[in-house]
This record gives C-alpha cells, structure tokens and sequence, in this order.
C-alpha cells in the first residue's frame, strides 16, 4: 500500500531554476524521507524531517512538512544537470509498524 | 565504504528455475528488507527482517521467500519464478525498524520469461 503520493508526476525545468515537489500522505507518520534515484539505480537518502518539525535544510535541499495537512514539499534550488533524477517520498511509522512506505515519485529532469 | 551489495545486477531467467538474489551489507544495520520497483507502482516491500532469524512478510510476498541466519545476509529466493515476477527489485538495511534512514543496494534486474 502506497502511503505517499508526490506531485507533480513528472517536472522539466531549466538549469539555475528552482524545483518544488510535494508529497502528501494518509497516516500518522514518525517521519517524512526524501530519496533520490537515478535512472535504475538504487535510491540514496536525502533529508530526513521528524513529525515534531517543520522545516529542515541540507546544502540546496529544503525540506517542509505540514502535519495538519499531512504533506510535505521538497526545494531544490538552483538546480543543475546532475540533479535530474527521480524523487520519492517515503513516511516512517509510528507505534510498532516497521517500514518505510514509498510513493511513486517525481521525475525531474533539468536542463541546460 | 559503507554500502549493501546485491548480486546479480541482471538476470535473464526461465520459468521455473529457481533463483536466489544475494544481499550483504557491511554496517551492522538490524533492520534489511527488500523492495521491487515497477513502472507506476513505485517501491513495494516484498519481506523484511527486524534481526537474525526474524523475518515477515511485506506487502508483496507471493512467490517469494527470504532468511536471515547472519544479520549482514539477507537473500531472497523465487523458488519458482513467473513473468510476473519481472522486475527491479532492491534490497535495502537501516540501523533498526524503518524509521530510520535506509541505505539501498543498487539493484536486479530480474527478467523472466
């Protein structure tokens, strides 16, 4: 079962532009992920943001989450070529649950 | 390095035959799990094992099965494969249960026909 749900499904933007994804999900969450995944490989963690709070940073990465709308966006600014990749989200449980459940993902693509 | 390696990377199988898809990872992480990636489905967990001998069932566990007799190993075996079964599948370590940061492996990509 799928938890979050990003948007958009699918981004174009050029190189030094911003890109904003959104991921909003149905249950009560220990924590929010971002993941990145580049074409067939495997995925490397991102930011990890708690339920406690609301905004994180790393490097170009910004990270958000709402817990009263149960959504969360992730900003990449200025991005560059090398950041075309795919994007998920992926919700951490609470209470005695134990794993991550992903969603379909954002495929960004950046170009020059 | 830090890293979980799977082994194959492709794989091209017959229906039927056997298989077992290797997972090792070297950092001592409790919690190792695997996934398979299909087109508009994203990530969905087949099994997972909260540490050695302990195991249990994903969202997708039909027609697979797993072990965890050494905590860096965790293979997952198709005893008897379908076309179905065709996909990306990824397996995945955390330092305990899933609300941790999950370290993948690179993947397989498994094709039966």
């Amino acid at each position: 079962s799928q938890q979050g749900e990003e948007d958009p499904q699918a981004l174009s933007i050029q190189e030094g532009e911003n890109a904003t994804m959104n991921c909003s999900y149905k249950t009560s969450i220990n924590n929010l992920q971002w993941y990145r995944q580049n074409s067939g490989r495997g995925l490397v963690h991102l930011i990890l943001i708690r339920s406690n709070e609301r905004e994180k940073h790393s490097g170009r990465l910004r990270v958000t989450l709402d817990t009263s709308k149960k959504s969360s966006s992730l900003l990449i600014t200025a991005s560059r070529a090398a950041d075309t990749a795919s994007y998920f989200c992926a919700t951490g449980p609470t209470g005695t649950a134990s794993k991550l459940t992903f969603g379909t993902g954002t495929r960004l693509q950046v170009t020059l | 390095e830090a890293q979980v390696t799977q082994n194959p990377r492709y794989l091209i199988t017959v229906t039927g035959k056997k298989l077992t898809v290797t997972c090792s990872q070297n950092m001592n992480h409790e919690y190792m799990s695997w996934y398979r990636q299909d087109p508009g489905l994203g990530l969905r967990q087949i099994y997972y094992s909260m540490n050695v001998e302990v195991t249990d069932k994903g969202d997708v566990p039909e027609g697979y099965k797993v072990s965890r007799k050494e905590k860096r190993n965790f293979p997952l075996i198709l005893e008897s494969p379908s076309p179905n079964q065709t996909s990306l599948y990824f397996c995945a370590s955390s330092l305990f249960q899933g609300g941790t940061e999950a370290f993948f492996g690179q993947g397989t990509r498994l094709t039966v026909v």
